[in-house]
């Protein structure tokens, strides 16, 4: 069956460390989206990439970066971890970026100490 | 801007009561509106969705319809089980974009 993995489900980093958490879906969707999800926020859009080489911003992707450079994979980079950047990180995938039917990973909880 | 506001969790029901959780939107045009379940643990699933004014979307027993005169999308089951205890999010999709409201948390007790 397809499925999207996020790895590492757990991580414990320290303020100013590079920090990547990968996503891989094998859908073969061109929509992949990561959010973060923090209590009182629900979810929100960190970046998305509607297919190879696309990357765009999302609501709050200050402090965050991603890549595309192929269809399965779109990981997610902290280029200097914040306490604020403690989180949970959702990453999925859409097979259109107009139905608004995602599909997520289970997730990676992130701690900045 | 568009945004989606969810009544305030958690809620708190026995086994076999009713179940509402309130969504209401704010939408500069005519969104798609959704409902996703986040069990403990895991991420969050679609649970039903509708597309046009008065389609009512179902599934597992949950059921929501789409109100463009009071801009809501309630969801409703009949008789909730423990099993349906989890965080349900409400979300309108609209020109590619999907705004999730900030979720409301289920406890369902024996």
């Amino acid at each position: 069956d397809a499925e999207i993995t996020q790895s590492p489900r757990h991580k414990i980093t320290e303020t100013g460390r590079q920090v990547t958490l990968a996503c891989h879906q094998t859908w073969n969707h061109n929509n992949m989206f990561w959010y973060r999800q923090d209590l009182g926020h629900g979810l929100r859009l960190i970046h998305y990439s509607y297919g190879v080489q696309d990357t765009n911003k999302g609501e709050v992707s200050d402090g965050y970066s991603v890549s595309r450079s192929n269809t399965e994979d779109l990981p997610l980079t902290l280029e200097s971890a914040a306490s604020s950047q403690t989180s949970v990180y959702f990453c999925a995938s859409s097979e259109s970026p107009n139905t608004g039917e995602l599909f997520f990973g289970e997730g990676s909880r992130l701690t900045v100490l | 801007g568009n945004s989606v506001t969810q009544m305030e969790g958690p809620v708190t029901l026995s086994e076999e009561a009713f179940l509402t959780i309130n969504c209401t939107y704010t939408a500069t045009g005519y969104p798609s509106l959704f409902w996703y379940v986040q069990y403990p643990g895991e991420g969050l699933q679609l649970l039903l969705k509708a597309t046009k004014a008065d389609d009512k979307g179902s599934n597992k027993g949950f059921e929501a319809t789409y109100r463009k005169e009071t801009t809501s999308f309630h969801l409703e089951k009949g008789s909730v089980q423990v099993s349906d205890s989890a965080v349900y999010f409400c979300a309108l999709s609209l020109y590619s974009t999907l705004t999730f409201g900030k979720g409301t948390m289920l406890l369902v007790s024996p």
